[in-house]
């Protein structure tokens, strides 16, 4: 079964709305995630890392004020994305590392479709 | 910059037909994971290469790994249509618990 756990699976919303998605670590604790952005037909982009109690770390071009992470707890980071605009509608993902398999292997939640209407 | 190539970007591939897909990368790590996207879905794991040589076998695929050359293939054997997905490899972008950074992806079509 899944070990990462992404809500929603798929959300449309207005523009000016904020739209809040939650991915947690269903069996292990996750000190930090990875939340990554998908467009059509293109790669995996690395939005930023989620750390566990301190702030999170942003890719460059990526804007800390539109993508707002909170890593409350060791199992769950939430990515706000606020002030939707379309061109924000895309495919987000998150990930975690399993520390008691050695970092070795990377889950991913079921992805969250956003369509910014 | 860590780098992560894959060729070809699409490949349409008879059903029945052996095709090997190519993965190079930049950096000296000794992990590299392959994985599969359907369309509107997530990633899926096929494969986790943690040692120069490491070979895995599942199904009608195979992947290699080749850490000296930084060079993986995930070759396909007897192709069928089941397989028409998106292939991503990935590699880490440093040490311990660190993001993945993937390639552009293998957009593969088995036609009959």
């Amino acid at each position: 079964g899944a070990v990462v756990s992404q809500h929603p699976s798929w959300v449309i919303c207005k523009s000016g709305t904020s739209v809040k998605i939650e991915c947690r670590s269903l069996d292990f604790q996750a000190t930090t995630m990875f939340w990554y952005r998908q467009f059509p037909k293109q790669s995996l982009m690395l939005m930023a890392t989620s750390n566990e109690g301190s702030k999170a770390t942003y890719e460059q071009g990526v804007e800390k004020d539109k993508f707002l992470i909170n890593h409350a707890s060791l199992t769950l980071s939430t990515l706000t994305v606020t002030s939707a605009h379309p061109e924000d509608s895309s495919f987000y993902i998150c990930s975690a590392r399993d520390p008691r398999g050695m970092n070795t292997e990377a889950f991913f939640g079921q992805g969250t479709r956003l369509t910014v209407v | 910059e860590l780098k992560v190539e894959q060729n070809p970007l699409f490949l349409s591939m008879q059903e029945g037909k052996n095709y090997t897909i190519y993965c190079n990368y930049s950096t000296t790590s000794d992990r590299l994971y392959w994985y599969r996207q359907d369309p509107g879905k997530s990633l899926e794991s096929l494969f986790v290469l943690l040692s120069n040589g490491a070979v895995k076998q599942e199904g009608r695929l195979m992947a290699s790994l080749d850490t000296k050359a930084r060079l993986s293939t995930l070759h396909i054997t007897a192709a069928v249509h089941d397989l028409s997905a998106t292939y991503f490899c990935a590699v880490d972008r440093n040490s311990g618990n660190t993001p993945l950074v993937f390639g552009k992806g293998t957009r593969l079509s088995v036609i009959a």
